[in-house]
């Protein structure tokens, strides 16, 4: 079935420092993909999306690229800041609905 | 404009209770989805809700049910507690289908089992 890897946490990075997050997927069609965030005591956050392959989708500083030939979208940010400091989830949804695949989650954590 | 809101954040069951847990979506949403997110995993689908019924279901066993209100409103409901469904319970809203309607989710419901 459809599935989502992402890159292990803890990440630890210093203030202005380049963040990648790596992430992969699984699946039988041609799914979208997302990026959320999930800040301390909050809920889900959709970050950003692509919806087909060579897409880039950003937000906030952050950007990620659908890239269907190593069924990637890895996360970057030129720049982080201690506010960046949270939980990332890559997913995907594929099809006609609303049903999202979430990878396992990165917690990133940024030092001033 | 209330996002979506969920009651209550915090449940201690002993094993074996049941329990239910309410969601009221983001106003113009009519879809509602519920996800259990287990300490250190990503969120999983449980189902969806649309006109009141389940439209799709996740790798839950029948213990988990759901409901969708005429005001789009929703429960989950947990019979037969186990210790490993503390978890914390997300739901989404969305309005209409398909991927580019994007999900709104709450902050949540911390269930845990004793």
């Amino acid at each position: 079935g459809d599935s989502v890897t992402q890159m292990e946490g803890p990440v630890t990075l210093s203030e202005e420092a380049f963040l990648t997050i790596n992430c992969t997927y699984t699946a039988t069609g041609y799914p979208s993909l997302f990026w959320y965030v999930q800040y301390p005591g909050e809920g889900l956050q959709l970050l950003l999306k692509a919806t087909k392959a060579d897409d880039k989708g950003s937000n906030k500083g952050f950007e990620a690229t659908y890239r269907k030939e190593t069924t990637s979208f890895h996360l970057e940010k030129g720049s982080v800041q201690v506010s960046d400091s949270a939980v990332y989830f890559c997913a995907l949804s594929e099809g006609r609905d609303d049903k999202i695949i979430f990878g396992k989650g990165t917690r990133l954590h940024i030092l001033p | 404009d209330a996002g979506v809101t969920q009651s209550p954040t915090h449940l201690i069951k002993t094993r074996g209770q049941q329990v239910t847990l309410r969601c009221s979506p983001k106003s113009g949403h009519d879809t509602v989805s519920w996800y259990q997110q287990a300490l250190g995993q990503g969120p999983q689908f449980i189902f969806q809700y649309y006109e009141e019924e389940e439209r799709q279901r996740g790798n839950f066993p029948d213990r988990f049910s759901g409901h969708q209100f005429p005001n789009y409103s929703s429960e989950l409901n947990v019979n037969a507690l186990l210790l490993g469904d503390s978890a914390l319970y997300l739901c989404a809203s969305s309005s209409g289908q398909g991927a580019n309607s994007p999900l709104h989710f709450g902050n949540g419901t911390r269930l845990t089992v004793t």
